[in-house]
């Protein structure tokens, strides 16, 4: 069916470390791929996101890259910080039901 | 200040009694939709709305109705709620349904004993 898959389900780094986050969408016409970012007891919050007719965007320590060939696109965290701990949301587009599907998400902890 | 605001923030209920959770955004966006979030599964939405009178079923919308009289507001409606409605409910809004930021309210923690 139509989902988009996320992994890791967990990631554990040490503080200034890089931080990956890989995500696969099955609908070949998607063209919109955000990044949400979800903090403990507070709903999802953009972070970033990328259009397919770009291969790359970067906004500070935080970069997507999308391989519009291979369906996949991955959220890239680099020097990471204790403030960086959350839980991470790729979503991509499903036009079919013209909505946007989320992945099942990845809780990321950065260690002091 | 931009915002989708939800309320209760928290509830807990008996199985049966009926309950409205409330939504609203003050952005004048269009659509408007309704997410579950449970442990290792995601954000699944319930429904979703792309104006006023215009609503559609989600992924997993038994067990729940919506209405969206005004474009500001859309409850979530749980007639005869049931322990697997026990959740992490997100109402959030955007303009359009792609392609757009979606603003997340800050979440209702709901339990049906």
């Amino acid at each position: 069916g139509e989902n988009v898959e996320q992994h890791p389900s967990t990631l554990s780094v040490q503080e200034g470390d890089s931080a990956v986050i890989k995500c696969t969408y099955s609908d070949s016409a998607s063209n919109y791929f955000p990044w949400y970012k979800q903090e403990l007891g507070k709903g999802p919050q953009l972070i970033i996101d990328i259009r397919s007719n770009v291969g790359e965007k970067k906004d500070q320590r935080i970069a997507v890259t999308l391989n519009k060939t291979a369906k996949h696109f991955s959220l890239h965290i680099t020097e990471t910080q204790p403030e960086d701990s959350a839980v991470y949301f790729c979503a991509a587009p499903f036009y079919n039901n013209n909505d946007m599907r989320f992945g099942a998400g990845t809780r990321l902890t950065v260690k002091p | 200040e931009a915002q989708v605001t939800q309320n209760p923030r928290y509830l807990i209920t008996v199985t049966g009694k009926k309950l409205t959770v409330t939504c609203s955004q003050n952005m004048n966006h269009e659509y408007m939709s309704w997410y579950r979030q449970d442990p290792g599964l995601g954000l699944r939405q319930i429904y979703y709305s792309m104006n006023v009178e215009v609503t559609d079923k989600g992924d997993v919308p038994e067990g729940y109705k919506v209405s969206r009289k005004e474009k500001r507001n859309f409850p979530l409606i749980l007639e005869s709620p049931s322990p697997n409605q026990t959740s992490l409910y997100f109402c959030a809004s955007s303009l359009y349904p792609i392609g757009y930021e979606q603003y997340f309210g800050p979440g209702t923690r709901l339990t049906v004993t």
